[in-house]
């Protein structure tokens, strides 16, 4: 089945610097990588997400890209801001066969600060 | 328009008891997924419902029965709990079978003693 690793599992940045988080998977049948924010005790909530027929996506002061040859995308927050601190999560989206299911990473924990 | 909703929020249990953690969605969603969320591990895929009727093991289906009740509601079930299913359990929704945003509920906090 499909793996995906994340990294870093925290980071701390200072507010307006920019933050990166990498994820690599394992299955090239992937098509759909969603990023997902979830804030302390809160649901997740999709932030963005790209299509593998899609190099990069922009959405305000996040950014997401994908290198499919590598089999790994990246989430890009410019300019943080404290209300950014959340855990985000990656995922990717395998449909072979019958099956049609996301995997996730397991988390970057990522904090703020003002 | 509620969205995903789940219930109950929290639920302690003891081992070997029984419970059904209940999910509905009003957004006439076909799939429908169960994951659980524990410290340091993602969210793992319980089981999911890619269609009405249709039910799938996920990632850690062991322990879990589930029921795809009519489109809105899917229901998941712990027959003999045992401490190793202490989680945070969401439940989610997507539009499509295929590849498409999920939708998730607020979740329910289970403790196993």
């Amino acid at each position: 089945g499909e793996n995906v690793e994340q990294h870093p599992s925290t980071l701390s940045v200072q507010e307006g610097d920019s933050a990166v988080i990498k994820c690599t998977y394992s299955d090239s049948a992937s098509n759909y990588f969603p990023w997902y924010k979830q804030e302390l005790g809160k649901r997740p909530q999709l932030i963005i997400d790209i299509r593998s027929n899609v190099g990069e996506k922009k959405d305000q002061r996040i950014a997401v890209t994908l290198n499919k040859t590598a089999k790994h995308f990246s989430l890009h927050i410019t300019e943080t801001q404290p209300e950014d601190s959340a855990v985000y999560f990656c995922a990717a989206f395998n449909s072979g066969g019958s099956n049609y299911k996301l995997t996730f990473g397991k988390g970057t924990l990522l904090t703020v600060n003002p | 328009n509620a969205g995903v909703t789940q219930t109950p929020k929290f639920q302690v249990l003891k081992t070997g008891q029984s419970m059904t953690l209940q999910c509905a969605q009003d957004m006439n969603h076909n799939s429908m997924y169960w994951y659980r969320q524990d410290p340091g591990m993602g969210l793992r895929l319980i089981y999911y419902s890619a269609s009405e009727g249709t039910t799938d093991k996920g990632e850690v289906p062991n322990g879990y029965n589930v029921s795809r009740l009519n489109k809105r509601e899917f229901s998941l079930r712990l027959e003999s709990a045992a401490p190793s299913q202490t989680s945070v359990y969401f439940c989610a929704s997507s539009p499509r079978t295929g590849p498409d945003t999920q939708y998730f509920g607020p979740g329910t906090r289970l403790t196993v003693l």
